[in-house]
């Protein structure tokens, strides 16, 4: 089975803080996505990665970024945290096509970040 | 660009009851149309999905979806809901020809099922 860790399902951090999420995958696959979900809007991309050293922002990457040095691990970087991200984080990942066609996203458990 | 509703944000029902929980998409070129659960303090799986062939798709947990091009929905349905069927759903598209698999996902239904 696919596993997708991520380092803390809980959080509090401070306005100003910088804050670190971390999301590991043990199935080798290139694609790994950060979304955030926030009621009534489902979730939505903030930026993904097609392989080491590869970023590419999603629909939401203001006053956020990415580091992706290994393919396992893909870690999402609030620089400068405001109250308004507090919101639940989920990572996930796929292999790419055409090889995996059908192939679904595999999520984490999430992060619950509360920035106070 | 493409998009996602989900007609009901939450849906009450009584347990072994039907269910259908409505999503409709917006797309100038093709998709891939998935369905997600999210139980509490989890993360997301996999309902289903339709990729292409028939349009009546079956998932896990009993649940079934139809694709409907004309109307360009993707319902999602289960004759007999259980208690532990209550969690939030969500709708998703991906285009065919997106190499990375990028999701599109709607507002999320939540679905509560009573005794």
């Amino acid at each position: 089975d696919v596993k997708v860790t991520q380092s803390s399902r809980y959080l509090v951090k401070r306005t100003g803080e910088k804050v670190f999420l971390e999301c590991v995958q043990d199935m080798d696959h290139e694609n790994m996505f950060w979304y955030r979900q926030d009621p009534g809007l489902g979730l939505r991309l903030i930026y993904f990665s097609y392989d080491v050293k590869m970023k590419e922002k999603g629909d939401i990457p203001e006053g956020y970024s990415v580091s992706r040095e290994k393919k396992e691990r893909f870690s999402l970087i609030l620089e400068s945290a405001s109250t308004n991200q507090t919101s639940m984080y989920l990572c996930a990942s796929t292999t790419p096509r055409p090889e995996g066609l059908d192939q679904p996203q595999h999520f984490g458990d999430g992060t619950r970040l509360s920035i106070l | 660009a493409q998009s996602v509703t989900q007609l009901d944000s939450q849906v009450p029902v009584f347990e072994e009851a039907p269910v259908e929980l409505r999503c409709n998409y917006s797309s100038s070129v093709s998709v891939y149309l998935f369905w997600y659960v999210q139980y509490p303090n989890q993360g997301l799986q996999l309902l289903l999905k339709y990729l292409s062939g028939s349009t009546l798709v079956k998932g896990i947990n009993g649940f079934e979806a139809e694709f409907n091009k004309s109307q360009t929905s993707f319902h999602l349905r289960k004759p007999s809901v259980h208690i532990s069927d209550t969690a939030e759903y969500f709708c998703a598209v991906t285009l065919i020809y997106n190499q990375g698999g990028k999701l599109i996902f709607g507002q999320g239904t939540e679905l509560s099922v009573k005794p």
